[in-house]
């Protein structure tokens, strides 16, 4: 079967540095996506990779590891704005994302 | 008209009645997507198409049906609703279907079925 692993939730302090991490078994693989998804409201993208490594946006950065089917996203200088789920979500061969079930990030002042 | 609007915002409907959501996209993106979110679960796909006029059944279709008869519109009906179907609908498009093209999010319809 196939299957996305996340922390279901986490507990940072703003203005720190937090890591998710995503482990993933999946039939293929043609890309890693990360959303963010506030309460109440509609998931929004925030990063792709397809390729090793790391890409780096902004506060924001993904990294991949597909041959131990990892990836992990990195938020820097933590702001209260950034408390939300954070969603990640694989590509399979027939190019249906299969999604984690999201880890809630809390920021504490 | 900006991006992707679902309607309605939410709705509570008894068990056995016909339930239409409709989502409607202005980006002239070729696939959309319906998804349901469940508390503990990820987003999990019930229908896609991937062009006007082609539909396709995702993980969880039972219970739904889907048409796509123009590039913008795509309404997903529940002939008869259960109470496993209270959940929040997510339509969401994307410029390529069976492609890696980012997927953009509707707002969502909360439906409570009692």
């Amino acid at each position: 079967g196939q299957n996305i692993d996340q922390p279901t939730e986490m507990t940072a302090t703003e203005g720190a540095i937090v890591q998710i991490n995503c482990t993933y078994q999946t039939s293929g693989f043609n890309g890693l996506f990360w959303y963010q998804q506030h309460a109440g409201e509609a998931p929004t993208f925030l990063s792709y990779n397809v390729l090793d490594g790391l890409e780096e946006k902004g506060r924001f950065s993904s990294f991949l590891s597909r041959s131990k089917g990892y990836s992990y996203l990195l938020l820097k200088e933590l702001q209260m704005k950034d408390s939300a789920s954070y969603l990640c979500a694989v590509l399979d061969s027939n190019y249906q994302l299969i999604w984690g079930a999201g880890t809630k990030l809390i920021i504490k002042p | 008209i900006a991006g992707i609007t679902q309607a309605p915002t939410s709705q509570i409907l008894a068990a056995g009645r016909r339930m239409t959501l409709r989502c409607t996209q202005d980006m002239r993106h070729n696939a959309m997507y319906w998804y349901r979110q469940d508390l503990g679960l990820g987003l999990r796909l019930i229908h896609y198409s991937n062009t006007a006029g082609t539909t396709g059944k995702g993980e969880v279709p039972d219970g739904y049906s889907v048409s796509r008869a123009n590039t913008d519109d795509f309404p997903l009906t529940l002939a008869s609703a259960v109470p496993s179907q209270t959940s929040v609908y997510f339509c969401a498009s994307s410029e390529g279907g069976l492609s890696t093209d980012t997927q953009y999010f509707g707002p969502g319809t909360r439906l409570t079925v009692l």
